[in-house]
């Protein structure tokens, strides 16, 4: 099983420039997350899904959104990337109840200039 | 949010050296979790409790629900240099299954 795949692994953008990153697992876990993570701060919930076509905010929503029409696939789309939004970013999936705990992916690490 | 406070922040140690760290919380945490991230990936899962005063051992790594529910704490005995890497701590409160996670401990182990 791959487990949850990120891509890109790198990406650079320019201000107001849109895109999307792309998650997918393979282990048919209902619960998917976004997190970024930046030095000092841990990481942070932005998005998250119980399920598919159910969404809900995180903690640091403004500026991304997010759909699940399919249980494997969880995009994260920046509309108008800002320079405030250069972090790593990390997929995250898990069983039902999240008990088990969450299975990351490796990461897209995004630089706005 | 729920605020995770962990410390500490980072630690040096000496290889052979036993290490210990901790999480807390101002409210009451059902699930604790225990994850190492190593360089350029993703956070593991390392250790997860699920009830106030369990304590699970994974090889050298143990790590205690508190009997407050509001702490935890992960030891490391007899590091080693692959040790090296930050550990965050993470939980779930009230109905939610989401985890809030720590701003971690960055350990690193000097041969």
């Amino acid at each position: 099983n791959a487990g949850v795949t990120q891509t890109p692994k790198f990406q650079v953008l320019k201000t107001g420039q849109s895109m999307t990153l792309q998650c997918a697992q393979d282990m048919n876990h209902e619960y998917m997350s976004w997190y970024r993570q930046d030095p000092g701060m841990g990481l942070r919930l932005i998005h998250y899904s119980v399920g598919a076509g159910i969404t809900d905010q995180g903690e640091v929503p403004n500026g991304y959104n997010v759909s699940r029409s399919t249980t494997e696939d969880f995009p994260l789309r920046l509309l108008s990337a800002a320079p405030s939004q250069t972090s790593v970013y990390f997929c995250a999936s898990s069983r039902g109840q999240a008990l088990y705990g969450y299975t990351f992916g490796s990461g897209t690490r995004l630089t706005v200039v | 949010g729920q605020q995770l406070n962990q410390s500490p922040q980072s630690m040096f140690i000496q290889e052979g050296e036993d290490v210990s760290m901790n999480c807390t919380s101002s409210s009451i945490f059902n699930t604790w979790l225990w994850y190492k991230q190593d360089p350029g990936e993703g956070p593991v899962l390392l250790i997860a409790l699920y009830k106030a005063g369990e304590l699970t051992s994974n090889g050298r790594l143990t790590a205690q629900f508190g009997i407050t529910r509001k702490d935890s704490f992960l030891n490391i005995s007899a590091s080693i240099p692959s040790d090296v890497g930050i550990y965050f701590c993470a939980g779930t409160s009230g109905g939610s299954y989401i985890p809030t996670f720590g701003r971690g401990t960055s350990l690193i182990v000097h041969p």
